[in-house]
């Protein structure tokens, strides 16, 4: 595996189930992040991890859960979600979360169904 | 706030040129980024300008001009695989990266 991979690529829930999305990087980086892309609208940034350490929260409602048990791997654990939290969840890494310049690689992304 | 604008959508013909232009207001500028995401793919990165001025990489080149708070990306030669959405992104004083809504380019034969 190269990149950054993510699964499910597909997952449709129910408001009540509990679910986790999973991703990792193959490329040595130390930030990883999750993102939300709804249709016609900007990637919001939910959340940041440094070298396994929560660096950002971007007011995301708690019933989104990240884990980052080392710097290749990262959760994102849901639990109650709504409808409207249905949209593509984008998993990215870059070698530093500051510093100019640093391009950050994407999954391919979950694309998540809340009924 | 912090802001990034850029069109919803654009048209062009294959083998033709198009620009497609991004405006932003944000706290602070660390560069900014242009990324090309194909229908159902991941945001691939395509560019990198943090200097005033044209940046070139064969058919793509990336400008910028940090007194305007404006980029372009402009696509020479288009060709079908170009169809994509298109997203600019500028990295503010905290190193977070703030996102236009996307640039969906159509490229007709």
């Amino acid at each position: 595996e190269t990149g950054v991979t993510q699964t499910p690529r597909h997952l449709v829930m129910g408001m009540t189930n509990k679910k986790s999305l999973k991703c990792e990087q193959h490329l040595g980086h130390n930030a990883m992040y999750w993102y939300k892309q709804s249709a016609k609208k900007p990637l919001e940034l939910m959340f940041v991890y440094s070298l396994e350490e929560r660096v950002e929260n971007n007011s995301v409602p708690s019933r989104f859960s990240p884990e980052c048990p080392n710097s290749s791997h990262l959760f994102l654990h849901l639990h109650t979600l709504q409808p409207e939290d249905s949209a593509l969840y984008l998993c990215a890494s870059s070698q530093e979360a500051s510093g100019g310049g640093n391009e950050q690689f994407f999954g391919p992304g979950t694309r998540l169904t809340v009924l | 706030g912090q802001n990034i604008d850029q069109p919803t959508e654009m048209t062009a013909t294959e083998g033709a040129i198009v620009q497609i232009n991004c405006t932003y207001q944000t706290s602070g500028f660390n560069g900014l980024f242009w990324y090309q995401q194909h229908a159902g793919e991941a945001p691939t990165f395509l560019s990198y300008n943090v200097l005033d001025g044209l940046e070139e990489k064969g058919r793509f080149s990336s400008f910028l001009s940090r007194s305007k708070g404006y980029s372009y990306l402009l696509l020479k030669e288009l060709q079908m695989k170009d169809s994509a959405s298109y997203l600019c992104a500028v990295m503010d004083s905290n190193y977070q990266l703030i996102w236009g809504a996307g640039t969906k380019l159509i490229i007709k034969p």
